[in-house]
Parts: structure tokens; C-alpha cells; sequence
């Protein structure tokens, strides 16, 4: 059973550039969720799809959006790149219960320049 | 609000000795409670999860976690310690309100030869 995959695994921006993050969860989950991770601020989240609608956001500003397709595929955009921008960027794929556990993604390492 | 809280940034501990990393937790109604372990540049394996049931909750690689109720605390155990074991360890806790998970601020387990 394939995992979590995140593309790509690494990026380089320059601010004022916009970036776009792949998440395709384990097949049959519906749930994907999206994490920032930075040395400061730990583990941080940014929200939360399922069935193509977004359930919840973390407390991040405007220039963070998403979707979620279809099949579950989800996309993470982040406009306006900002050198603060630069983090690991997890996603977490889990079937809808809550008490089930989260499958992360191996994360994309985004640096803004 | 849920949180966790690890209160150790870092535990050494020689190989072939027992190791704990704490984790204490704070919620409203019933917790469900994970430990993630994360290696460098990597995303976040799951390990275990309490959600009801036993105190000793068994998971990955040998480790398992007690859940003490009274103390509000769930700390991560394994019997003897590997030098492979060496990583960034994170409690969770699942937030029921927001569909997301909180995280603790990790603790970094290092194991000597």
C-alpha cells in the first residue's frame, strides 16, 4: 500500500514568488490535512480537507490556500513568499474517524531567498 | 483547548538502557493521544495511539506509552534502548474541535553507543 507522497521534496523561491505543493494521501483516505514545521514554532497547522471541502484552518494568514480534488489529491499554494515562508511542509493523510492516526507525507523543504 | 506538553527538549540515554520521554496533556473529555518519531528530513512515523482500553499501549520498533489518567500524563517507554532509536520525538494530541492535531514541542532522544 503506497504511502503519502509529497512533490516536490524541495524548493527554492525567491520572495514575492508564489509556490505550489502536491499531497497525494493513501488511497481510500479522505481526510488530508497540512502542517508547517519550522524550528521556532514547531509543529503547526494549517488546515484540513475532506471531500473537496476545506473543514478547518489554522491561524495563518490569507496568502495560504488549498484544495482538494476529487480523488482526495490535494494542492497547498502560498502566495506573496515571504522569507518566513521558509519551512518543512508536511501532509497528513487519515481515513475521516477521529481516532485514527495521521500518515504523514516525507514533506517538502521550502526556502524563500 | 487540547494541548500537550513535553517538557524534556532532549534525553540521552546509553544503549541497552530503558528510556522515557514525557508527555502530559491537558483536554477537555476523553484524549485520544499519539506519539509521532521523525528522523532527519523526513516526515513524522506513527508510532502508537491511546484511545481507549488499556493503560499500556504497545506500538512500532519496541516502544509503547502509559497512560496515567490521574497524572494526565502519557510518556513513551521502551525497555532497552537502540542507537537507531535516535530522533525527534512528538506527543499529539487529536483536537476534536478543529479536526487537527496539536502537537508538543518535540524532544530529541539521543542513544550512545
Amino acid at each position: 500500500k503506497a504511502g503519502v507522497t509529497q512533490t516536490p521534496r524541495y524548493l527554492i523561491k525567491t520572495r514575492g514568488q508564489q509556490v505550489t505543493l502536491s499531497c497525494s494521501p493513501i488511497s481510500g483516505h479522505r481526510s488530508v490535512s497540512w502542517y508547517q514545521q519550522t524550528p521556532g514554532q514547531g509543529l503547526q497547522f494549517l488546515f484540513e480537507y475532506f471531500s473537496e471541502t476545506q473543514r478547518n484552518k489554522g491561524n495563518f494568514p490569507g496568502r495560504f490556500s488549498g484544495r482538494q480534488f476529487s480523488n482526495s489529491r490535494s494542492e497547498m499554494n502560498v502566495s506573496t513568499l515571504e522569507l518566513g515562508d521558509s519551512a518543512l511542509y508536511l501532509c497528513a493523510s487519515s481515513l475521516f474517524s477521529m481516532n485514527t492516526e495521521a500518515f504523514f507525507g516525507q514533506g517538502t523543504r521550502l526556502t524563500v531567498v | 483547548a487540547q494541548s500537550v506538553a513535553q517538557p524534556e527538549d532532549q534525553v540521552n540515554v546509553a544503549e541497552g538502557n530503558p528510556l522515557t520521554v514525557k508527555c502530559t496533556y491537558s483536554v477537555s473529555g476523553n484524549p485520544y493521544l499519539f506519539w509521532y518519531v521523525q528522523y532527519p528530513n523526513r516526515g513524522l512515523q506513527f508510532l502508537l495511539k491511546y484511545i481507549t482500553g488499556d493503560n499500556l499501549v504497545k506500538g512500532s520498533y519496541g516502544f509503547e506509552a502509559e497512560f496515567n489518567k490521574s497524572q494526565t500524563s502519557f510518556h513513551l517507554k521502551k525497555p532497552s534502548a537502540l542507537v537507531s532509536d535516535s530522533a525527534l520525538y512528538f506527543c499529539a494530541v487529536r483536537d476534536l474541535s478543529f479536526q487537527k492535531l496539536v502537537f508538543g514541542t518535540g524532544t530529541r532522544l539521543l542513544v550512545s553507543p
